[in-house]
């Protein structure tokens, strides 16, 4: 069983659409973050949200937290090729050791 | 601020021969954590270990695999016998403080891409 199921799994838009990308479960974590990772490198960290219905805002992207703290939304604007990537949510129960990740979302901005 | 460095960057290896990933963290962290992402899955936790102890490796497979982290260098993670199945990146990320239900951030390297012929 999957902890962090995200939606959609793939995701192919032209530029210049919004875009919103779904991270649940019904666990309740202590802290979310979001990353992106490129072919070939390491996850890089884009936030982590920590309150429940925090959100956060980083350029043309937007991070929500659940009220209940069991679930995440990223939301961009006005999307560009460079957003191009593979975003996984992870998070952190309360008493663990290390990060549950989502499934992922492979996003493809088309110029 | 160097990041957190892994070496080798890829590593071929033959069934039956051991695979040695290594993993410096970011200066200033003594928390390690290691991950293993096979293709087309999910990143997995496998161990999470402090200078000198491992805390928890409830991810480690039961056989063949170790980790250790010394009071002086790199943290490795060792593979014996490897199967083909072994064939996947691995990940290394380090904290400042351990996560245990802090808000504290786990920072990743590049990953050692281990395929196994």
């Amino acid at each position: 069983t999957q902890l962090l199921e995200q939606s959609p799994q793939f995701l192919s838009i032209q530029e210049g659409e919004n875009l919103t990308v779904y991270c649940n479960s019904s666990s309740v974590f202590s802290s979310l973050q979001w990353y992106r990772q490129e072919p070939g490198e390491g996850p890089v960290l884009l936030v982590t949200v920590v309150t429940g219905g925090e959100v956060k805002k980083l350029k043309r992207l937007t991070f929500q937290f659940g009220d209940a703290r069991k679930d995440s939304s990223l939301h961009i604007t006005a999307a560009q090729p460079g957003d191009t990537g593979l975003y996984l949510c992870a998070g952190v129960q309360t008493g663990a050791n290390n990060l549950f990740f989502g499934t992922g979302t492979r996003l493809t901005v088309i110029p | 601020n160097a990041g957190v460095m892994q070496n080798p960057r890829h590593l071929v290896r033959r069934r039956g021969q051991e695979a040695r990933l290594r993993c410096s963290p970011m200066k200033g962290h003594s928390h390690v954590y290691w991950y293993r992402q096979l293709p087309e899955e999910g990143l997995k936790f496998m161990v999470y270990l402090q200078k000198e102890n491992i805390i928890d490796e409830s991810g480690m497979p039961k056989e063949r695999f170790s980790a250790e982290f010394p009071k002086e260098g790199p943290s490795i993670l060792r593979i014996q016998q490897v199967v083909r199945g072994d064939s996947a990146a691995y990940f290394c990320a380090s904290s400042p403080l351990g996560t245990s239900g802090s808000t504290d951030t786990q920072y990743f390297g590049p990953g050692t891409r281990l395929t196994v012929l």
